[in-house]
């Protein structure tokens, strides 16, 4: 039963351009979502995060929407730089436990 | 601050051998740890998680187990490995009430 889903597999954008990446939840009792930013043979770095009690978080070029009544989380990046080339996970958590992690979103930045 | 050491990088191992995965963590006490696998083209699933010495919760059926045998590490092991096994382990830590989990670099796991 997957909990956290990232249906596109993968997402390609212009450089300067704005970058969407997508993912739904099941579980109404995830109350703290994150996003996750992996390059290849490494661990996966923290981006930013969001509670269920706010709806935006914003941070540099990175914002986070919240949806609850969808259950639906994005992430936008603007503008999109080459160096955002990675995958990008997000993740959820029922009160401050472990992370379920959806499948991930691997985004490429196109000169 | 707080680092978090994983190894070994690579791995290659026979089907039938044994495996041993350790992972410790810096500059923080009573932390909670976790590992994760990510198998080709897959996203990451949580294998064990850990918030405290001795506490381990399985989170999926499989051929591995993991011990936490002091406060800041953690090991994952398989007395017989299986071809299935092959992945990218990651450890990661967090320390509540924080949610926020960092990652160690990855092991990657080929059983041949």
């Amino acid at each position: 039963d997957q909990q956290v889903k990232q249906n596109s597999p993968s997402l390609s954008v212009q450089e300067g351009r704005i970058s969407i990446l997508n993912c739904d939840y099941t579980n109404s009792m995830f109350d703290y979502f994150l996003w996750y930013k992996k390059y290849p043979a490494e661990g996966p770095t923290f981006l930013i995060s969001i509670s269920s009690i706010k709806d935006k978080n914003e941070d540099g070029r990175f914002t986070v929407f919240l949806n609850k009544s969808a259950k639906h989380l994005s992430l936008h990046i603007v503008p999109s730089q080459p160096g955002d080339s990675a995958v990008y996970f997000c993740a959820a958590s029922p009160g401050a436990q472990k992370l379920v992690f959806g499948q991930g979103t691997r985004l490429t930045i196109n000169p | 601050s707080q680092t978090i050491h994983q190894w070994p990088a690579t791995l290659v191992q026979p089907v039938g051998s044994p495996l041993s995965l350790e992972c410790t963590v810096e500059g923080t006490s009573n932390p909670n740890l976790y590992w994760y696998r990510q198998a080709a083209g897959r996203g990451l699933q949580l294998l064990f998680y850990s918030v405290g010495i001795g506490q381990i919760s399985s989170e999926v059926p499989q051929n591995l187990s993991a011990s936490r045998p002091q406060d800041r590490q953690f090991i994952l092991s398989s007395k017989k490995l299986l071809l299935s096994d092959s992945g990218f382990y990651l450890c990661a830590w967090s320390r509540p009430p924080d949610t926020v989990a960092f990652f160690g670099q990855g092991t990657r796991l080929t059983v041949v």
